[in-house]
């Protein structure tokens, strides 16, 4: 079945600098790839997802890279605030163009953007 | 903004006894699930639900566990016999897949169980 690799497991970062957080998958029938925001003691919310058949994806200062070839994808997230702060937690699954709710999580990582 | 809400948001139980958590999908989806999260831990998938029926289950979702959707709005799931290692946050999601496809999952408030 699919694992989902996720690095750094803490990531700690100056208000207004960058923080890429990075993931790698196992199966390469996988073309579903969410990324998930959680504050603490809350719902998984979706900030932003990319399919197989695109390589990056923008909206506003989150973008989301994608590298089939390697089988790993990145989140990327400029000018950080300290709203930012959270767990990401970055997902696999094989859309099969009914539903791509059965996600393989990563570990998580947990971001402190300090002001 | 519709959601998906849950209840009980935290149960407390003893050993060896059975939990049904309750879900009520946003109305117009169609595939249901359910997630859990050790505290501290990552979220993981037990269950898909799509017309009437399992469609896709993990190994953690084992004989003691049960899906069910009774009256067309709620989505139940029960564990029969709780075991300490339940102890989780139980995360009910919802997606519309097929048409109005969206690709984004819905995720309930949770629901914390404690068993000791």
């Amino acid at each position: 079945g699919e694992n989902v690799e996720q690095h750094p497991s803490t990531l700690s970062v100056q208000e207004g600098d960058s923080a890429v957080i990075k993931c790698t998958y196992s199966d390469s029938a996988s073309n579903y790839f969410p990324w998930y925001k959680q504050e603490l003691g809350k719902r998984p919310q979706l900030i932003i997802d990319i399919r197989s058949n695109v390589g990056e994806k923008k909206d506003q200062r989150i973008a989301v890279t994608l590298n089939k070839t390697a089988k790993h994808f990145s989140l990327h997230i400029t000018e950080t605030q300290p709203e930012d702060s959270a767990v990401y937690f970055c997902a696999a699954s094989i859309d099969d163009g009914g539903s791509q709710g059965n996600l393989i999580f990563g570990k998580g990582t947990k971001l402190s953007v300090k002001p | 903004e519709p959601e998906v809400t849950q209840t009980p948001s935290h149960q407390v139980t003893q050993m060896g006894q059975e939990v049904i958590l309750r879900c009520v999908p946003i109305s117009n989806h169609l595939y249901f699930y359910w997630y859990r999260q050790i505290l501290g831990q990552k979220v993981e998938f037990l269950v898909s639900f799509y017309n009437n029926e399992i469609s896709e289950k993990s190994e953690i979702f084992d004989d003691q566990f049960s899906v069910e959707r009774p009256d067309g709005s709620n989505f139940t799931l029960k564990i029969r016999s709780t075991k300490l290692e339940d102890s989780a946050m139980y995360f009910c999601a919802s997606s519309v897949g097929l048409a109005g496809y969206t690709g984004e999952l819905f995720f309930g408030e949770g629901s914390r169980l404690t068993v000791l």
